[in-house]
């Protein structure tokens, strides 16, 4: 296993336009994390996915996002009508389920820039 | 979760030992601590966690003072691949809704 995939590396988008992320998790992991990255900014939670299931979405995480998990595998976050402020890393992580044995295995993040 | 707090940046020289402090005085008796670190432009990396005991592997040491108010991450001969942002967290172990929350992190540099 190669740890966790994210695509594409990296995003540029013009205004208002949508974009769409994949994350393929450590295949073993039942929960898949979305986060996003601010410049000088440690990452903030955006939503979670224990297998198929959305268990918690941040308030950061406005109806113009939306993440999916089919099948429990891959997960896609989509940005409709991006805006400027949508511009940042987003990083996808994943882990077995919440024992406390077990760390986060991050992705290398996809960079958003919105033009 | 607790909050905690990190200095903002320090420096190391290369070979010697690198100290990150962090403070969690408002921690809970079932709230562990974990260390992360985030090289420039990749995903945060696990480094280690523990509750009460002093930790090791092979990238690190951990310790907890005894009243759990404060710990330290040892990093026992820096490298300049060192060079990153370590992030302190508490959270609670087990459950269903806990999950990461970083603060802004300690940037080590070290220095040739």
């Amino acid at each position: 296993d190669t740890g966790v995939s994210q695509n594409p590396r990296h995003k540029i988008t013009k205004r208002g336009q949508n974009v769409t992320f994949r994350c393929d998790p450590i295949s073993e992991h039942n929960r898949l994390y979305w986060y996003r990255q601010t410049l000088g900014q440690g990452p903030e939670f955006l939503t979670y996915f224990q297998n198929e299931a959305q268990l918690e979405k941040s308030r950061l995480l406005s109806d113009r996002f939306s993440a999916e998990r089919p099948k429990g595998s891959f997960s896609t976050l989509e940005i409709q009508r991006t805006e400027q402020g949508d511009s940042a890393m987003y990083l996808c992580a994943s882990s077995l389920s919440a024992g406390t044995q077990y760390g986060y295995t991050f992705g290398s993040g996809t960079r958003l820039t919105v033009v | 979760d607790a909050k905690t707090t990190q200095p903002t940046s320090m420096d190391c020289a290369e070979g010697r030992a690198a100290n990150l402090p962090c403070n969690h005085s408002t921690i809970s008796g079932n709230e562990y601590v974990y260390w992360y670190r985030q090289i420039h432009s990749q995903g945060p990396q696990y480094i280690i966690h523990g509750l009460k005991n002093n930790e090791t592997n092979e990238m690190a040491s951990l310790i907890i003072t005894e009243d759990r108010k404060s710990s330290t991450l040892i990093l026992p001969h820096a490298t300049l691949r060192d060079t990153a942002v370590y992030y302190c967290i508490v959270m609670i172990g087990g459950g269903s809704n806990y999950k990461l929350t970083f603060g802004k992190g300690t940037l080590l540099t070290v220095n040739p």
